[in-house]
């Protein structure tokens, strides 16, 4: 099964507000990725965060990585329609293979 | 520079056939992985290849077989379709230094 869990599923989102999605690992991460896929497409690559703590902005959205290396944010500020998608979390437990979370897929409330 | 590109994009099988689906990049990346995605349920790994000439199971690895002849390509192969191999199966490649991985378009088989 999958070592990374991702919550919520769904996030449904008024245009304008923030969100936030949560990404939680059992075990100790040695990075953590985060891709967003629009409807039809495939994931492409955020952003990767590799130090404990982290914090890495690209304009509205803000990634974080816990001190613990176990659990990752995405947060989203001031929600446009063009941030639609899922957004799925991937974390390197070590070996060359990414485990993904299920994701959050996000619609937006024009 | 294409990037990943997966043949083809889309395939309708019986259960008991076979097919091969291709995935080629040009980036000269090392890694390559074959996933499936299935709603509800993420990405998850069938095999991945470190160079060419080798392959490793992943997290879901049951039915399916890869082969890697040549660094640019890797190719996943369904012996026997089953309904349940019904899904969307996308390519990725990464660069040894960070595992960011570049996904392909997809393929999406249906096995009837």
């Amino acid at each position: 099964g999958q070592q990374v869990m991702q919550i919520p599923q769904y996030q449904h989102v008024q245009e304008g507000e923030d969100f936030t999605t949560y990404c939680n690992s059992s075990t100790t991460l040695s990075n953590i990725q985060w891709y967003k896929q629009r409807p039809g497409g495939h994931p492409v690559f955020l952003i990767q965060l590799v130090k404990s703590g982290e914090v890495k902005k690209q304009k509205r959205l803000t990634f974080q990585f816990g001190e613990a290396k176990k659990n990752s944010s995405l947060h989203i500020t001031a929600t446009q329609t063009t941030d639609v998608g899922t957004y799925f979390c991937a974390g390197l437990h070590g070996d060359y293979k990414l485990s993904f979370g299920a994701g959050t897929t996000v619609t937006v409330r024009a | 520079n294409a990037g990943v590109t997966q043949t083809p994009k889309f395939r309708v099988l019986k259960t008991g056939q076979s097919m091969t689906l291709l995935c080629a990049q040009d980036m000269n990346h090392e890694y390559m992985y074959w996933y499936r995605q299935d709603p509800g349920m993420g990405l998850r790994l069938i095999h991945y290849s470190v160079g060419e000439g080798t392959t490793a199971k992943g997290e879901v690895p049951d039915g399916y077989n890869v082969s890697r002849l040549k660094k640019q390509n890797f190719l996943l192969g369904l012996e026997s379709a089953a309904p349940s191999q019904t899904s969307v199966y996308f390519c990725a490649s990464s660069i040894l230094l960070t595992y960011e991985q570049y996904f392909g378009p997809g393929t999406r088989l249906t096995v009837t």
